[in-house]
């Protein structure tokens, strides 16, 4: 296993279009977060799964993004008409829980680095 | 809510040297655990240690070490005999425990840290 995947790397976009990133997680990993990280901060949470199940989301998320697990596989997280300050670094985690158990295995994705111009 | 607070925006240290990263944290919860995570130029957010508020002895990893004041809510990372990959962002991070829900991340700002030659 490679790790937290995340795709593409980079992605510059004119503003008011729409974008989607991916994020493939370890195979074993039951869930999927999703972190935003702006120039000279620490990340924020956005959003997680546990398998196919988005069970919380942040205040961050507005209604002009969407993040998806169909399969509790891979997840997509996309922007709609993006705006300048929706530029920022996007990363997914993934770790593998059981019932009544912390997380372990907390694993982060490279990200992807979204532009915004 | 849980806020995290990272005093040192950056610092430096010489080779083999030792430094020290503040992080004091401010939560209503009794259980929880902390953490500090590596961020080099590559980006993706590596762990470093981690404490759980239970244990009063504190965690070492290596080169690593943490003072845990859960009455001062303050958790320092000691890095002993710096070496130039310890060059990196470096984040505090708060996680509480819970079962199913609340299992993400509250991010400091981070402390960029140089190790010079």
């Amino acid at each position: 296993d490679t790790g937290v995947s995340q795709n593409p790397r980079h992605k510059i976009t004119k503003r008011g279009q729409n974008v989607t990133f991916r994020c493939d997680p370890i195979s074993e990993h039951n869930r999927l977060y999703w972190y935003r990280q702006t120039l000279g901060q620490g990340p924020e949470f956005l959003t997680y799964f546990q398998n196919e199940a988005q069970l919380e989301k942040s205040r961050l998320l507005s209604d002009r993004f969407s993040a998806e697990r169909p399969k509790g596989s891979f997840s997509t997280l996309e922007i709609q008409r993006t705006e300048q300050g929706d530029s920022a670094m996007y990363l997914c985690a993934s770790s593998r829980v059981g019932p009544l158990t912390i997380n372990y295995g907390y694993t982060f994705g490279s990200g992807t680095r979204l532009t915004v111009v | 809510a849980q806020t995290v607070t990272q005093s040192q925006p950056e610092m430096s240290v010489q080779e083999a040297e030792t430094v020290t990263l503040s992080c004091t944290y401010d939560t209503s919860e009794n259980n929880y655990y902390l953490f500090w995570y590596k961020q080099p130029p590559s980006r993706q957010m590596i762990l470093v240690i981690r404490q759980e508020a239970y244990k009063q002895q504190n965690a070492t990893e290596n080169r690593f070490s943490v003072n845990f004041q859960k009455a001062a809510k303050s958790f320092s990372l000691k890095i002993s005999d710096s070496q130039l990959g310890d060059t990196a962002m470096y984040f505090c991070a708060f996680m509480k425990h819970a079962v199913n829900y609340g299992q993400n991340f509250v991010f400091g700002p981070g402390t960029r840290l140089s190790v010079l030659p």
